[in-house]
């Protein structure tokens, strides 16, 4: 079974400057996807980037991008120029490409990320 | 833009008592899922849907039923809710088929049974 694991139950970063939250997973697949999730406080999950375990270069969606190292199974995600809506709980989660079409996500346990200005 | 409603943000109950969480999505999703959520154990599946009236388990069922009568609605069912069903409640719908689809969450459901 595979399993996502969330090492930083949390972590600091001072507005403005650049931080990285750490994702391992274990899976004896070779074709999969990879998301990170942010749940702000008392707001709805939302997803921030996501990575397809094919392809090699490493998604990016303006201040967010990730780490994808495919061997050692690490998907990390890095924020750059925090800012103080970046405050949340973030999830790092795993879905299967030979799980059929039901898209279930396995989830890490989360890294609550706090922004001080 | 994409919806995903849950019928309460905090509900308190006794124990015993049958408790339905409601989960109402409006982007016409075929895939629908309930998450438990503890602080240090992450989302865990409870169960999910992939059609009206399509059900399966997921890590978590013990203690938990489901119904899907319509496409859009998916509630969740406590028969006999107990102490240890105390916790956030989240509904989730998504497209169904391969691919590197998001799954949508709603506010979430902070469940208390006293």
């Amino acid at each position: 079974a595979q399993t996502v694991t969330q090492s930083q139950p949390e972590m600091s970063v001072q507005e403005a400057e650049t931080v990285t939250l750490s994702c391992t997973y274990d899976t004896s697949e070779s074709d999969y996807y990879l998301f990170w999730y942010k749940q702000p406080p008392s707001r709805q999950m939302i997803l921030v980037i996501r990575q397809e375990a094919y392809k090699q270069q490493n998604a990016t969606e303006n201040r967010f991008s990730v780490n994808f190292q495919k061997a050692a199974k690490s998907f990390s995600l890095k924020i750059s120029d925090s800012q103080l809506g970046d405050a949340a709980m973030y999830f790092c989660a795993y879905r299967s490409a030979y799980g059929g079409a039901t898209n279930k996500l396995i989830f890490g346990t989360g890294t609550l990320l706090a922004v001080q200005p | 833009d994409v919806k995903v409603t849950q019928s309460s943000r905090y509900l308190v109950k006794r124990t015993g008592e049958k408790v339905f969480l409601e989960c109402v999505q409006d982007m016409d999703h075929e895939n629908m899922f309930w998450y438990r959520q503890d602080p240090g154990l992450g989302l865990r599946l409870i169960y999910f849907s992939y059609d009206v009236k399509m059900k399966e388990k997921g890590d978590i069922p013990e203690g938990y039923s489901v119904s899907r009568e319509k496409k859009e609605r998916f509630s969740l069912i406590l028969e006999s809710a107990s102490t240890n069903q105390t916790s956030m409640y989240l509904c989730a719908s998504s497209l169904f088929g391969p691919g590197s689809y998001e799954q949508y969450f709603g506010p979430g459901t902070r469940l208390t049974v006293t």
